[in-house]
C-alpha cells in the first residue's frame, strides 16, 4: 500500500529566510509525487509533481522540490519566504489507477 | 477559465435532514472525486467516479452516496446528516489519459449541521 509521510506538523520560518517542508513516501514502483497548498476555506491548489527525468521540479510562486529516491523523499522548498505563503501544505501519491494518498498536511507560518 | 466549481459554498443542514451538494468542471475530466476535510486535517476520499463506474471507498458511511448524471456534473447526497458529518466538502477532477496528472480541486463546501 502506497503511504506519505510529512513528519512536521508544523514549519515557522522568518520571511525571506528559506523554507523546506518535508515528504516521505512508500510506494512500489516509480512514484508520481505531488505537492499542494491550501489557504484557509478553499479547496486544494496543485503546485508541482514529479513524474519522471530531473530530480529538482520547479512549480507555482517559486516552489521547488527534489525527489530523492534513495531517501524517498520529495522535501518542498522555497530559497525566500514570503508571509503569504502561510498556508497547509500536503504531498501526495498517485497509484497507478485514479487514487491520490494524501499526507496528513504541514501548516507553515512565516513570520514578518 | 477551464474549472471545478462547486455550490454552494457554505450550507447549513438540520440532523437528518438531507442535502445535496454539488460540484460541476469544465475540464472535460473523466475521473470526479468527493473528499471530506475536518479542520486541516488531510482530505479524506470518499468516493470518485471514472467516467460512469462508481468507485466507493470501504469505510465510506452508507449515509453517503452519489451521483454523476454526465460528463460535467457530480452531486453528493448526504441522506441523513449527523454532527459528525460537519465539514468541508471537497470535489476534484483529474484525467486519466496519464497516471502524472494532477488533481484539479474546487473552493469546498462547508457544511454545517445544527
Amino acid at each position: 500500500a502506497q503511504s506519505v509521510a510529512q513528519p512536521e506538523d508544523q514549519v515557522k520560518v522568518a520571511e525571506g529566510n528559506p523554507l523546506t517542508v518535508k515528504c516521505t513516501y512508500s510506494v512500489s514502483g516509480n512514484p508520481y509525487l505531488f505537492w499542494y497548498v491550501q489557504y484557509p476555506n478553499r479547496g486544494l491548489q496543485f503546485l508541482l509533481k514529479y513524474i519522471t527525468g530531473d530530480n529538482l521540479v520547479k512549480g507555482s510562486y517559486g516552489f521547488e522540490a527534489e525527489f530523492n529516491k534513495s531517501q524517498t523523499s520529495f522535501h518542498l522548498k522555497k530559497p525566500s519566504a514570503l508571509v503569504s505563503d502561510s498556508a497547509l501544505y500536503f504531498c501526495a501519491v498517485r497509484d497507478y489507477g485514479q487514487n491520490f494518498v494524501f499526507g496528513p498536511g504541514t501548516r507553515l507560518s512565516v513570520l514578518p | 477559465d477551464a474549472m471545478v466549481i462547486q455550490n454552494p459554498r457554505y450550507q447549513v443542514t438540520q440532523f437528518g435532514k438531507p442535502v445535496t451538494l454539488s460540484c460541476s468542471q469544465t475540464l472535460n475530466h473523466n475521473v470526479m472525486y468527493w473528499y471530506q476535510q475536518k479542520s486541516s486535517q488531510a482530505p479524506k476520499l470518499l468516493f470518485h467516479y471514472y467516467d460512469k463506474d462508481f468507485n466507493n471507498e470501504a469505510d465510506t458511511p452508507d449515509n453517503f452516496q452519489s451521483r454523476r448524471p454526465n460528463t460535467s456534473f457530480c452531486f453528493l447526497d448526504i441522506r441523513s446528516p449527523g454532527l459528525g458529518d460537519a465539514a468541508m466538502y471537497l470535489c476534484a477532477t483529474s484525467s486519466i489519459s496519464g497516471s502524472g496528472n494532477e488533481q484539479f480541486f474546487g473552493p469546498g463546501t462547508r457544511l454545517t449541521v445544527l
